[in-house]
């Protein structure tokens, strides 16, 4: 099965601040990467598909890069709504498999 | 607009059985894969199963394989998923999502306690 190594589990971060979430495949798995963003009680949310593609309606704040077994999640300028919890996830090969989770909460 | 709403979830003793649904409106069911996705308390996102969307192909975790079966009706727009031998690790809100995550239900909880 293909792993999925998401840092940093947590940070602290303040409105304004540029965040970077990195998620490393222990195989490569092309660009069939994922990021969710999930909010206390909410569903998660698709932010990027296919490593950089945005989702329709996702702010262009976000952003997410990388090929093979190294993969970014991007937010340029962190905004009050974005705190929440990030997830990436591998759609490469069965099982998929979730990276741990990475929560943004404020300074 | 896509809807994916799952039910069936509810609190059943270990070694029981659990039928969940997830009835899908919005776009054409029967052209995508489709899966199911837990979250235990507290805990992060782990992938369940999926469901191809016409060729009959089904995908399973190490943790359900053999106890939990997916399976889908497309003239009913709807996914299902039969969960047998169910353990207290089973405990989690179950998500149906379509695609690869691009939709999401509102997820139904399963509690397997004694």
């Amino acid at each position: 099965d293909i792993q999925m190594t998401q840092s940093p589990s947590a940070m602290s971060a303040s409105v304004g601040d540029r965040v970077t979430i990195t998620c490393r495949a222990s195989q490569g798995i092309s660009n069939y990467l994922a990021w969710f963003q999930q909010k206390p009680g909410k569903v998660p949310k698709r932010l990027i598909h296919a490593s950089s593609s945005l989702q329709s309606g996702v702010p262009s704040r976000f952003s997410g890069s990388g090929s093979g077994t190294e993969f970014t999640l991007t937010i340029s300028s962190l905004q009050p709504e974005d705190f929440a919890t990030y997830f990436c996830l591998q759609l490469n090969t069965y099982p998929w498999t979730f990276g741990q989770g990475t929560k943004v909460d404020i300074k | 607009e896509v809807q994916l709403v799952e039910s069936g979830g509810g609190l059943v003793k270990p070694g029981g059985s659990l039928r969940l649904s997830c009835a899908a409106s919005g776009f054409t069911f029967s052209s995508y894969s489709m899966n199911w996705v837990r979250q235990a308390p507290g805990k992060g996102l782990e992938w369940v199963s999926s469901s191809s969307g016409s060729s009959g192909y089904t995908y399973y975790a190490d943790s359900v394989k053999g106890r939990f079966t997916i399976s889908r009706d497309n003239a009913k727009n709807s996914l299902y998923l039969q969960m047998n031998s169910l353990r207290a690790e089973d405990t989690a809100v179950y998500y149906c999502a379509s695609r690869g995550g691009e939709d999401w239900g509102q997820g139904t909880l399963v509690t397997v306690s004694s």
